[in-house]
């Protein structure tokens, strides 16, 4: 089966540094997204990592380890608007048939 | 242009009724998909659909029916709601990973 787990929330000072760690176990990995989420709005794609290492993307990277099954996401110069709920979602590969399976969230609050 | 919209964005049905929500996409993605939300759960599946006429099971079908005779259009029916079907809705396109979602349907079930 998959198990994805994030933390559940987290807070960060505006202007800092923040890394939401997702560790997953799934059979058939076959890439991870960050997706951001605003309260009331719709998930918005952030990012994709498929092999080991960083991508940056501006002011949020994202990082894998298939070997431990661990990903984070960072994000810099943290403003109040990256006040938002930050979703981990593993696409398996099972038999021929993909599916895309998604973490509880981070909730973030970025405060002055 | 408008990409992806849901209709209605709120909801509010009894137990027992049939209801449809509607998702409408300008982009004419093969892959269509529904999510519910519910706090502690995160999106998880219920349907999708690979193309025109072609649909199946995600993680949660139970009590939901899907359709798909144009490319564009993916409704969702709840064929006699129950409360344990109160939650947001979203439809999404894209592929399996890069996803683009609308702006969801908040149904209540009373």
């Amino acid at each position: 089966g998959q198990n994805i787990d994030q933390p559940t929330e987290m807070t960060a000072t505006e202007g800092a540094i923040v890394q939401i760690n997702c560790t997953y176990q799934t059979s058939g990995f076959n890439g991870l997204f960050w997706y951001q989420q605003h309260a009331g709005e719709a998930p918005t794609f952030l990012s994709y990592n498929v092999l080991d290492g960083l991508e940056e993307k501006g002011r949020f990277s994202s990082f894998l380890s298939r070997s431990k099954g661990y990903s984070y996401l960072l994000l810099k110069e943290l403003q109040m608007k990256d006040s938002a709920s930050y979703l981990c979602a593993v696409r398996e590969d099972s038999g021929g048939y993909n599916k895309l399976i998604f973490g509880a969230g981070t909730r973030l609050a970025v405060h002055p | 242009d408008a990409g992806i919209t849901q209709s209605p964005r709120y909801k509010i049905t009894e137990t027992g009724r049939q209801v449809t929500l509607m998702c409408h996409q300008t982009w004419s993605h093969s892959y269509m998909f529904w999510y519910r939300q519910d706090l502690g759960h995160g999106l998880r599946l219920i349907y999708y659909s690979a193309a025109a006429d072609i649909t199946d099971k995600g993680e949660v079908p139970d009590g939901y029916v899907v359709s798909r005779s144009k490319t564009e259009n993916f409704p969702l029916t709840l064929e006699s709601a129950t409360r344990s079907q109160t939650s947001v809705y979203f439809c999404a396109t894209g592929g399996w990973g890069e996803q683009y979602f609308g702006p969801g349907t908040r149904l209540t079930v009373t």
